[in-house]
């Protein structure tokens, strides 16, 4: 079936470094990728999506783009704020009516001063 | 409009007790998901109304779980006869009925089984 692979955490930065997260996904069908966060104590909020092949998501300085030949969607930042800390999920939709979501097991980012 | 909210947002219950679960959508939202999340994983799809209608369930829905969303706006999760292994955060989510749009979040049920 469909799945989501993210890299493990934890994920330690100092402030203004460049951030990578790694997600690779399996899908039978055309899916929709996502990017989610989850800010302590908070609920998940979409970072930024893709729904088909190139297209580059973008979000708050947080970019990812959709690539089909390796089946990846790469999260990356190019300089992390200490309110960047939080766990980030990434997801895909599988397609069709639901819009139902796949997740990551998420990559906790702690980003120090 | 204030968002997903969920209530309780921490349940303890003792193995074989019966629990129920609120989540309350934003309002112009025609779908409403659950999900399970354990302790360091990724959330997992439970079920999904459309309206008031379930039009999908997970396999990891046994049949001591059941969901209902009468009249299409709150709903409700059910648990019955919990066990530890039902130990986990139960998340709901809202969204419009559009592809590919963004699901919303609430902050999660806590639910401890001891």
């Amino acid at each position: 079936g469909d799945s989501v692979t993210q890299m493990e955490g934890p994920v330690t930065l100092s402030e203004e470094a460049f951030l990578t997260i790694n997600c690779t996904y399996t899908a039978t069908g055309y899916p929709s990728l996502f990017w989610y966060v989850q800010y302590p104590g908070e609920g998940l909020q979409l970072l930024l999506k893709a729904t088909k092949a190139d297209d580059k998501g973008s979000n708050k300085g947080f970019e990812a783009t959709y690539r089909k030949e390796t089946t990846s969607f790469h999260l990356e930042k190019g300089s992390v704020q200490v309110s960047d800390s939080a766990v980030y999920f990434c997801a895909l939709s599988p397609g069709g009516a639901t819009n139902k979501l796949i997740f990551g097991t998420g990559t906790l980012l702690a980003v120090q001063p | 409009d204030t968002g997903v909210s969920q209530d309780p947002r921490h349940k303890i219950t003792k193995r074989g007790q019966n629990v129920t679960f609120r989540c309350d959508p934003i309002s112009e939202h025609n779908r409403l998901y659950w999900y399970r999340q354990t302790l360091g994983q990724g959330p997992e799809f439970l079920t999904y109304f459309q309206n008031e209608a379930q039009l999908e369930k997970s396999r990891l829905l046994s049949d001591r779980f059941s969901a209902e969303r009468p009249k299409g706006s709150f709903s409700t999760l059910e648990i019955q006869r919990t066990e530890q292994g039902d130990s986990a955060m139960y998340l709901c989510a809202s969204s419009l009925t559009v592809q590919n749009t963004e699901a919303f979040f609430g902050q999660g049920t806590r639910l401890t089984v001891v």
